[in-house]
């Protein structure tokens, strides 16, 4: 199986601050990656797919990026509303797995 | 908008059986598949398989394969999740989501999920 290694496993920064957040495959998934934000209680929601693409609808403070194996997310500047866990899901081969989640607090 | 809607919690006996349901709305059922994902407390998420909205072709998890069933009602637009022989290891949220229509390698994407639904086993 394809191990999704997500980090930080949580973080806080203050308003306005730039986050990021990698998730790293253990073989090559090409672009095949996916990141969502899951408020508690709330159904997770797609943010990036093929790892560099804003789903519709979602502000382009998200975005995603690639290097390789290493995948990249990134909230240009925090607001409020983005407290939440983000995951990554790699597609690229079965089964499907999934980074641990990093959880964003505010500072 | 896509729309998954999730049956409530269950709470279950070791040994018994769960079954769980997804209403699907807001796009074209057979046109794609769901996937079934759980999280155990404290645990990541973790992929048990998938099934074709369209024929009912399932692609299940090793690590649950002879112990879980998908099925869908395309008439109601509904899937299922049957779990069986629980432990007490087998509690956590379950999730459906929308996924690919082919579940093959770089096809079986996930985009859309459901609320969840609490699966509790102990004795």
């Amino acid at each position: 199986d394809i191990q999704m290694t997500q980090s930080p496993s949580s973080l806080s920064a203050s308003v306005g601050d730039r986050v990021t957040i990698t998730c790293q495959a253990s073989q090559d998934i090409n672009n095949y990656l996916n990141w969502f934000q899951q408020k508690p209680g709330k159904a997770p929601k797609l943010l990036i797919f093929d790892a560099t693409n804003l789903e519709t609808g979602v502000p382009s403070r998200f975005s995603g990026s690639q290097s390789g194996t290493d995948f990249t997310f990134t909230i240009s500047s925090l607001q409020p509303e983005d407290i939440a866990t983000y995951f990554c899901l790699q597609y690229g081969d079965l089964p499907l797995t999934f980074g641990g989640g990093t959880k964003v607090g505010i500072k | 908008q896509v729309q998954l809607v999730q049956s409530g919690t269950e709470v279950k006996k070791p040994g018994a059986s769960v079954k769980v349901s997804c209403k699907a709305s807001g796009y074209t059922f057979i046109s794609y598949g769901i996937s079934w994902v759980r999280q155990a407390p404290g645990q990541g998420l973790e992929w048990m398989g998938w099934i074709s909205g369209y024929n009912g072709n399932t692609n299940y998890a090793q690590r649950f394969q002879g112990r879980v069933t998908m099925t869908t009602d395309t008439s109601t637009t509904t899937a299922y999740m049957e779990l069986r022989s629980l432990r007490s290891d087998d509690t956590a949220i379950y999730y459906c989501a929308r996924s690919g229509f082919y579940c093959r390698t770089t096809s079986c994407y996930i985009d859309s999920w459901g609320q969840g639904t609490l699966v509790s086993v102990s004795s």
